[in-house]
């Protein structure tokens, strides 16, 4: 069981290109939440998807933000036209039931993004 | 401020010695989860204790949970050095069913060898 797999670990990104985030869950689950960490921060949720779906969007900036969670293949979080602000780490979670996990949530690694 | 509030912000200890962390919330949960961040790294699930729960153990760890006063502790007895990392607490928000959690600004913790 490989966990939750993001790739890639660090990406660094000029100013106003774009930035493509990508989440594989672990085995069996079908449910998968992005979250943003600002240095010294804890974690703010982004966006819940299941399977061709967004459940709960309300965490994602409104412009230059978006994800999908195709039929097949992993999920993707994009960044359009980014700024420093953007900089940030990117963690992807992952579940196999709706409701609130016996055992949490298991998280990747996350993605580490730095606008140059 | 912010759900999930968690208190100190920095914690330095020597091996050996017991760490404990506070957790404040502002709205109703089904369950408040604690999680360990090494330095560069993802968030491990450490334990999950449901609203109708006061106490849990899992080997060196603790958690209380008083829903009267929104809160929670986690005490780390015994440290290690190993145990150095940052400390989130997260909870649901009453919502259960969104996987929508809300973390804490964690508490980042070193135990001296």
């Amino acid at each position: 069981n490989a966990g939750v797999m993001q790739n890639p670990r660090h990406l660094v990104r000029r100013r106003g290109q774009e930035a493509r985030l990508r989440c594989s869950p672990m085995k069996g689950h079908s449910h998968v939440y992005w979250y943003r960490q600002l240095p010294e921060e804890g974690l703010k949720f982004m966006v819940y998807l299941q399977k061709e779906n967004i459940i709960d969007e309300s965490g994602m900036p409104k412009e230059r933000f978006s994800a999908e969670f195709p039929k097949e293949g992993p999920s993707i979080l994009r960044i359009q036209q980014v700024v420093r602000g953007d900089s940030a780490a990117y963690f992807c979670a992952s579940s196999p039931l709706i409701s609130s996990p016996r055992d949490g949530y298991t998280f990747g690694s996350g993605t580490r993004l730095t606008v140059v | 401020s912010q759900q999930g509030e968690e208190d100190p912000q920095a914690l330095s200890i020597q091996e050996g010695e017991n760490a404990t962390m506070n957790c404040s919330y502002k709205t109703s949960i089904n369950n408040l989860q604690w999680y360990r961040q090494n330095s560069g790294r993802g968030l491990v699930h450490l334990i999950l204790i449901r609203s109708n729960e006061r106490e849990k153990h899992s080997g060196r760890l603790r958690v209380t949970l008083d829903t009267s006063k929104k809160s929670s502790s986690l005490l780390i007895t015994a440290s290690r050095a190993a145990d150095t990392a940052s400390y989130f607490c997260a909870t649901d928000g009453g919502s259960g069913n969104t996987g929508k959690l809300i973390f804490g600004q964690g508490t980042t913790l070193q135990v001296k060898p």
